[in-house]
């Protein structure tokens, strides 16, 4: 059975602290993403990695970095987290294209930064 | 379907009706697309997918439907179970872009008993 597990499921944060989520996936997927999701705006991108210390921009980088020293974990960082980064944080994982291209889900943690 | 401003559009049926949630896309070249559902408190998990070359695919009490000349998408959920109450995702993406995926802002149905 396919898995993809965050860390921890909720987290609460004081503004300026350095935040790590952590994201792994037993599929042996090259691609991993994440995404933060917020009321009625959906998933957004934050970012993806196609492959082990390979990172890109999604939609809605800002305040935030990436880690992915090996394939089955992709960590999310923010520097100096901020209220406007309380949000439910969602990692996935996928193959590279191919026939099966749908995206895995982690449980989702939702952070609050207070 | 898609989200307005921060308002979730929902849709709200009886228990043993048919549900028909819709989503319209925005990218003409994408092939590829994807419903998912997702419970509160959860990650969203896949349902059922469909390509370009396809206008419709069946699962099991769900079925995608797929209108490339409007860019539209729907899912049809026969006999709505309470179980089948979460938010609902559809996702496009397309070969040029690696299949990354983009999100609509989802739908959430509520099945009444």
């Amino acid at each position: 059975d396919v898995k993809v597990t965050q860390s921890s499921r909720y987290l609460v944060k004081r503004t300026g602290e350095k935040v790590f989520l952590e994201c792994v996936q037993d599929m042996d997927h090259e691609n991993m993403f994440w995404y933060r999701q917020d009321p009625g705006l959906g998933l957004r991108l934050i970012y993806f990695s196609y492959d082990v210390k390979m990172k890109e921009k999604g939609d809605i980088p800002e305040g935030y970095s990436v880690s992915r020293e090996k394939k089955e974990r992709f960590s999310l960082i923010l520097e100096s987290a901020s209220t406007n980064q309380t949000s439910m944080y969602l990692c996935a994982s996928s193959l590279v294209p191919g026939p099966n291209t749908e995206a895995f889900f982690g449980q989702g943690t939702r952070l609050t930064v207070v | 379907g898609e989200s307005v401003g921060l308002h979730l559009p929902t849709l709200s049926v009886q228990e043993g009706d048919n549900s028909i949630i819709n989503c319209a896309y925005s990218n003409s070249a994408s092939d590829y697309f994807i419903w998912y559902k997702q419970e509160s408190g959860k990650g969203p998990q896949f349902i059922i997918d469909i390509r370009s070359n396809m206008d419709k695919r069946q699962g099991q009490r769900v079925t995608v439907l797929l209108n490339k000349t409007v860019k539209h998408l729907s899912l049809q959920i026969a006999a709505t179970q309470p179980g089948d109450s979460a938010v609902y995702f559809c996702a496009e993406g397309a070969n040029y872009a690696g299949n990354m995926l983009t999100f609509g802002g989802g739908t959430r149905l509520m099945v009444k008993p």
